[in-house]
This record gives structure tokens, C-alpha cells and sequence, in this order.
């Protein structure tokens, strides 16, 4: 049984540019949601999907914004990037519902020069 | 606001040794707390999960406390190894279901 995935791995990318990161939830999970962590913080909540809508959001600008597919695999897009914007992004799955513990992937490293 | 603090920030004990791990919250109002551990540049690993009707939980070396009405959680590690250094990061889940993290702890075990 695959864990949850994420790719690419590491990204390198310039200020102003776009950027897509994918996320494959853990088999039988519908519900993902999207982290940022950056060097030496915590992980802090960008937003969550499910049933292919966004349900919640995080303090983020509408330069972050994402897409569930069917298959309940997501993505996450980020336009104009900041150099701000380096960090690690996490993806975690789950079964919807607030007694449902979230499984996390091992993260994309983007570095906006 | 939900807020959550770890401390120490970083923490150095030789091999063997006993150690207790911080985390504290501002909303006693949560539905659980969940301490993760995660190695450098990788992604995070659930060690432990106590709902907020729960006093604590165990897992081999590890033991966590949660006491909601004080907002406070310790993360308990007994006989440490080097295996156990990384970063320990707590996080609490609120009624929005989004969970909220402390910066964590760095932990480093000295053979």
C-alpha cells in the first residue's frame, strides 16, 4: 500500500514564475491538504480539498491555488514566485472528518532564485 | 489565534539519558494533538495521537501527555539514542480540521 507521494522531489525556479506541484493522496483517502514550511518553522496550512472543491483556507495570497482531480490527487500552483516562496511543500491525506488522522508525503523543496 | 510553542528550540544529551519535550497551546478548545518527528529535509512522521479526551499515549520509548485544560502536551522519550536525533514537532487540530504546528524541537543524542 503506497504512502502518499509527491513530485518532483526538489524544483528550482526564478522570481516571477509559475510552479506546479502534484500530490497522490494514500490509497482509500479523499481529503488533501497543503503545508508550507520554511527553514526552521513549523509547517503552516496553505488550504485543504476535497470532493474536488476547496473547503478551507489558510492565511495565503490568491497567488496560491490548487486543483483535486477525480481520483482525488491534487496539485498545487503558485503564480508570480517570491523569493519567500522557497520552502518545503507538504502534502497530507486523509478521510474527511475532524477524527481523521492526516498521512504526510515527504515534500517538494522549491528554491526560487 | 491558535498558537502553538515548543521548547527548547534545541536540545543536546549524551546517549542513554531521559528527556521531556515541551509543547504549549493558547485554545484549550482542540480535538486532538499530534507529535510528528521529522529527519532533515524529509517529510513529517506521526509518532503519537492523543484526542482531547485522552491523558496520554505510548508507544514503546515514547509516551505523550496532553493536559487541554492547562494547554499543555510533553513528549517523553526514554533511554535516548543517536537514532532519535531530528526534529520533533507538535501540532494541535481544531474544529477546522487544519492542524496548527509549534517550530519544534531540535533534538541531538550524543553516542
Amino acid at each position: 500500500d503506497a504512502g502518499v507521494t509527491q513530485s518532483p522531489t526538489h524544483l528550482i525556479k526564478t522570481r516571477g514564475q509559475q510552479v506546479t506541484l502534484r500530490c497522490s493522496p494514500k490509497s482509500g483517502h479523499d481529503t488533501v491538504s497543503w503545508y508550507q514550511q520554511a527553514l526552521g518553522q513549523g509547517p503552516q496550512f496553505i488550504f485543504q480539498y476535497y470532493e474536488e472543491e476547496e473547503r478551507q483556507r489558510g492565511n495565503f495570497p490568491d497567488r496560491f491555488s490548487g486543483h483535486q482531480f477525480p481520483n482525488y490527487s491534487s496539485e498545487l500552483n503558485v503564480n508570480a514566485l517570491l523569493l519567500g516562496d522557497s520552502a518545503l511543500y507538504l502534502c497530507a491525506s486523509s478521510f474527511p472528518g475532524l477524527a481523521s488522522t492526516q498521512y504526510f508525503g515527504p515534500g517538494t523543496r522549491l528554491l526560487v532564485l | 489565534k491558535q498558537e502553538v510553542t515548543q521548547i527548547p528550540a534545541a536540545l543536546s544529551v549524551p546517549e542513554g539519558e531521559n528527556l521531556v519535550l515541551n509543547c504549549s497551546f493558547t485554545d484549550s478548545a482542540i480535538y486532538n494533538l499530534q507529535w510528528f518527528r521529522q529527519d532533515p529535509g524529509k517529510g513529517l512522521t506521526s509518532l503519537l495521537l492523543i484526542q482531547s479526551s485522552q491523558r496520554e499515549q505510548t508507544s514503546g520509548r515514547l509516551n505523550a501527555s496532553l493536559d487541554k485544560s492547562s494547554g499543555r502536551s510533553t513528549l517523553y522519550i526514554a533511554a535516548s539514542q543517536p537514532g532519535d536525533s531530528a526534529t520533533y514537532l507538535c501540532a494541535v487540530k481544531g474544529s477546522q480540521g487544519n492542524l496548527i504546528f509549534g517550530k519544534g524541537t531540535k533534538l541531538s543524542v550524543k553516542p
